[in-house]
């Protein structure tokens, strides 16, 4: 597997409390992405990152906010958690050539 | 923004067979188009890529073809083993963003 971890690898939380979620990798790839999967929606891109400081929205972007003020660390947070966010949350990297790579994942339960 | 759609959701079929999944996307900008395999709790794995100047690539048992005209693409797997039983995810990108289908869960019956 690349070098990309998660943390927390699990996390219950109650409504309305703020939740960071990280992702951490050692291969210096330009791009991270979060995405969320729940059944029978697949892999949805929350936001992605083309570099330090440089971001961007994705499909399902309400109620969440990133950042990334180190290569290796993308930040994503929870404004106030609701019921729908309970999901499992992937970190990806890519490179210039593309390919792509998932962290372990983040299960996460809001209460 | 690119739409891609994966068909079909389920698929059984008998260890030694082939396994055929299908996706179609939208925007022909596109140009890179990535298989994933996902096994129960465990990470998406990239397995097979295929990039929009090649109509066909394969690994082994593993094969993925590229209709730029149609916009469509297809992961084939031949002589399935029943380590092959996973979710199948295809997905395409300009290089951004990707775009994911919903995904084909295989099952390959000993």
């Amino acid at each position: 597997d690349a070098g990309i971890t998660q943390s927390p690898r699990h996390k219950v939380t109650e409504t309305g409390t703020p939740v960071t979620l990280r992702c951490h990798q050692t291969e210096n790839h330009r791009y991270m992405y979060w995405y969320r999967q729940d059944p029978g929606h697949g892999l949805r891109l929350i936001h992605y990152s083309y570099g330090v400081k440089d971001t961007d929205k994705g499909e399902v972007s309400d109620g969440y906010s990133v950042s990334r003020s180190k290569t290796e660390d993308f930040l994503l947070t929870l404004e106030s958690a609701t019921s729908s966010q309970t999901s499992v949350y992937f970190c990806a990297i890519s490179g210039t050539d593309y390919e792509q790579y998932f962290g372990p994942g983040t299960r996460l339960t809001v209460t | 923004g690119e739409n891609v759609e994966q068909h079909p959701s389920t698929l059984s079929v008998q260890e030694g067979d082939s396994a055929v999944i299908k996706c179609t996307y939208s925007d022909s900008a596109s140009n890179y188009f990535p298989w994933y395999k996902q096994e129960l709790g465990k990470r998406p794995q990239l397995i097979i890529d295929i990039r929009s100047n090649v109509g066909e690539k394969k690994d082994q048992r593993i094969a993925v073809t590229l209709n730029k005209t149609a916009k469509h693409f297809s992961l084939h797997i031949t002589e399935t083993q029943p380590e092959d039983s996973a979710v199948y995810f295809c997905a395409a990108t300009t290089g951004n963003q990707f775009y994911f289908g919903t995904g084909t869960s295989l099952t390959v019956i000993p």
